[in-house]
């Protein structure tokens, strides 16, 4: 069995100052890892995966992510936040590693918002 | 590339009703995806396909839900008849994936906002 727990709904951070979107997983197995963004009334974008090959993990727009296996965490971060930033974001799991992506289990979401 | 698409965006329906989504993906990828997004959560998986053979439907409620891609390619998701609790946004998705392992993306469409009144 798979899960994932994202610990905040809602994060607001003001322009330019940094983000920190948390997530907890718990997996059976060696897990791939993903963050995608929503954005309103458009479809899922993947941000970044995991794929065991480096613990950090670089994706678009300047986030980056961090695999740490004994905190079986993957906090999501960006150094300095955009007005375009504002979204809602998924961490994701799926129990196949490199990178798979079947039998995905998505968190409940954190809505991030960003103020002038 | 063309993403995925889906129509329609919006539907709005009275409870005991029918109705149908469609969706194409991205060409060339073989497996599709079905997910329903209920407000507030993130969104969870209906039924899989890999090219037209169904992968995983465990979570697909049979008795009122079906899913169909005759040929591989497009796919159509119904719902008959429809209850309140199915107001939801549906999400397809498509993969290259075409075996075990992989390292592939999901794509996302827009999905469908079904209202049930």
């Amino acid at each position: 069995a798979q899960s994932v727990t994202q610990l905040d709904s809602h994060v607001s951070v003001s322009e330019g100052t940094p983000v920190l979107l948390r997530c907890n997983y718990s997996s059976s197995y060696s897990p791939s890892l993903f963050w995608y963004v929503q954005h309103p009334n458009k479809g899922l974008q993947l941000l970044l995966k995991y794929t065991s090959a480096a613990t950090l993990v670089k994706g678009i727009n300047g986030f980056e992510a961090e695999f740490k296996k004994s905190e079986t965490s993957f906090h999501l971060t960006k150094p300095s936040a955009h007005m375009s930033d504002a979204a809602e974001y998924f961490c994701v799991v799926s129990p196949f590693s490199s990178g798979s992506a079947r039998q995905l289990t998505f968190g409940s979401g954190t809505q991030l918002t960003v103020l002038p | 590339e063309a993403g995925v698409a889906q129509s329609p965006r919006y539907k709005i329906i009275e409870k005991r009703q029918s109705v149908a989504f469609w969706c194409n993906p991205i060409s060339g990828h073989a497996t599709l995806y079905w997910y329903q997004q209920i407000l507030g959560q993130g969104p969870k998986l209906l039924i899989q396909f890999q090219n037209n053979g169904v992968v995983d439907d465990s979570q697909l409620p049979k008795d009122r839900f079906s899913a169909e891609r005759l040929k591989g390619v497009d796919s159509t998701l119904k719902i008959q008849p429809a209850k309140l609790e199915d107001s939801a946004v549906y999400l397809c998705a498509s993969s290259l994936e075409r075996g075990s392992g992989g390292a592939d993306t999901q794509y996302f469409g827009p999905g469908t906002r079904l209202t049930v009144l």
